[in-house]
């Protein structure tokens, strides 16, 4: 159980173009989830935290306007890349809490994100 | 602010020896301690946690970690390590002070275990 899921697993998209990337849990109801940002060969970045209809949470120097983050329902978060850069390459990486678990995070497979 | 640090870049050790990889936090309060391994090109898979009770943690694949609140320490361990444990560890804190509190990572321990 508690799987989390991302679509996709790689994308290339050319700079100035915008990028869609899903995150859903498939076997538990995710009031919160995380949203990280991971460079080669370095630790995980918490870029914001979604709460189910309400606004995401932006951590310090994360530009909301340019990741959008939507979490429309109890399974599925959406982080969107608005116009993209080649600086905007790197791993992403979302996780999900279930209710009720104060302690417990589950991790999607990543999605890696080049932009040209 | 929360923080946790991994001193080591990288871990090496021969299969069938003994294993560490040191962590160390800081937090407000009382810790949710975490270990996660990491795969290439894959997201993070969890491996232990500590929450309360025994200070001594059993987790997946054969290791285990010691919660040290004295020296704020949660290292990670295996008695017999394995070829296919070779990968990036990152240790992981967060206060037990409700549902949204966020979760601090180290900087990851690379370790490469070989024949």
């Amino acid at each position: 159980g508690a799987v989390v899921s991302q679509h996709p697993s790689r994308v290339i998209c050319k700079s100035g173009t915008s990028v869609k990337i899903e995150c859903r849990s498939l076997d538990f109801q995710a009031t919160t989830m995380f949203w990280y940002r991971q460079f080669p060969k370095q630790s995980l970045m918490l870029m914001a935290t979604s709460n189910e209809g309400s606004k995401a949470t932006y951590e310090q120097g994360v530009e909301k306007d340019k990741f959008l983050i939507n979490h429309a329902s109890l399974t599925l978060s959406t982080l969107t890349v608005t116009s993209a850069h080649p600086e905007d390459s790197s791993f992403y990486i979302c996780s999900a809490r279930p209710p009720g678990q104060g302690y417990e995070q589950y991790f999607g497979p990543g999605t890696r994100l080049t932009v040209t | 602010a929360q923080s946790v640090a991994q001193p080591e870049d990288q871990v090496n050790v021969a299969e069938g020896n003994p294993l560490t990889v040191k962590c160390t936090y800081s937090v407000s309060g009382n810790p949710y301690l975490f270990w996660y391994v990491q795969y290439p090109n894959r997201g993070l898979q969890f491996l232990l946690k500590y929450i309360t009770g025994d200070n001594l943690v059993k987790g997946s694949y054969g290791f285990e970690a010691e919660f040290n609140k004295s020296q704020t320490s949660f290292h990670l361990k295996k008695p017999s390590a394995l070829v296919s444990d070779s990968a990036l560890y990152f240790c992981a804190v967060r206060p037990n002070t409700g549902t949204a509190s966020k979760l601090t990572f180290g900087t990851g321990t690379r370790l490469q275990v070989t024949l």
